[in-house]
């Protein structure tokens, strides 16, 4: 059973509106939360991430909310741009510090 | 070039072969990770070391085996591939567990 899921196999936007990615978990032992970006025939970039401690973490047009209580994350991308358009993975680690569970990715495409 | 990278980028083998999947470094991360996409699975764990000479298993490791000599070095090795392991390979690093930065890929293909 996935630990992490992205129920969401795949989000077209137009560009400039938000882009509202999502991810649950199950486990409650999870302590941090990344989401990465992929593009085709490249590794996962490392996007942004939040502590189990905080419910929210911005960097620039990218924001994360977290909702302990629901065990759900989620990635706003505003306003999203066509170079946004790739596949975004939410991860998981667990509070032992060394197993990450990914989710199985949100394909994006934001229409110009 | 600094970075972390891959080789080789792609392979195609027969069932039963041992196949090695390199992973290099340059940036003596402590932590080095493998994993495997597959379609709807997202990443999953195989191995993961913390340094040199230590190495634990993830969630998929049977069937796989590394190793880590050095730490800029964490080969994968299929000792005897199935077409089960067919899938995209990537190695990862990191500082600490936090973090990670993955390589390009490696496209496995056991006929």
């Amino acid at each position: 059973d996935q630990q992490v899921k992205q129920n969401s196999p795949s989000l077209s936007v137009q560009e400039g509106r938000i882009s509202i990615l999502n991810c649950d978990y199950t486990n409650s032992m999870f302590d941090y939360f990344l989401w990465y970006k992929k593009y085709p025939a490249e590794g996962p970039t490392f996007l942004i991430s939040i502590s189990s401690i905080k419910d929210k973490n911005e960097d620039g047009r990218f924001t994360v909310f977290l909702n302990k209580s629901a065990k759900h994350l989620s990635l706003h991308i505003v306003p999203s741009q066509p170079g946004d358009s790739a596949v975004y993975f939410c991860a998981a680690r667990d509070n032992y510090g060394q197993n990450f569970v990914f989710g199985p990715g949100t394909r994006l495409s934001v229409l110009p | 070039d600094a970075g972390i990278t891959q080789s080789p980028r792609y392979k195609i083998t027969e069932t039963g072969r041992q196949v090695t999947l390199m992973c290099h470094q340059t940036w003596s991360h402590s932590y080095m990770f493998w994993y495997r996409q597959d379609l709807g699975h997202g990443l999953r764990l195989i191995y993961y070391s913390a340094a040199a000479d230590i190495t634990d298993k993830g969630e998929v490791p049977d069937g796989y085996v590394v190793s880590r000599s050095k730490t800029e070095n964490f080969p994968l090795t299929l000792e005897s591939a199935t077409r089960s392991q067919t899938s995209v390979y990537f190695c990862a690093s990191s500082v600490s567990t936090d973090t990670q930065y993955f390589g390009p890929g490696t496209r496995l293909t056991v006929l």
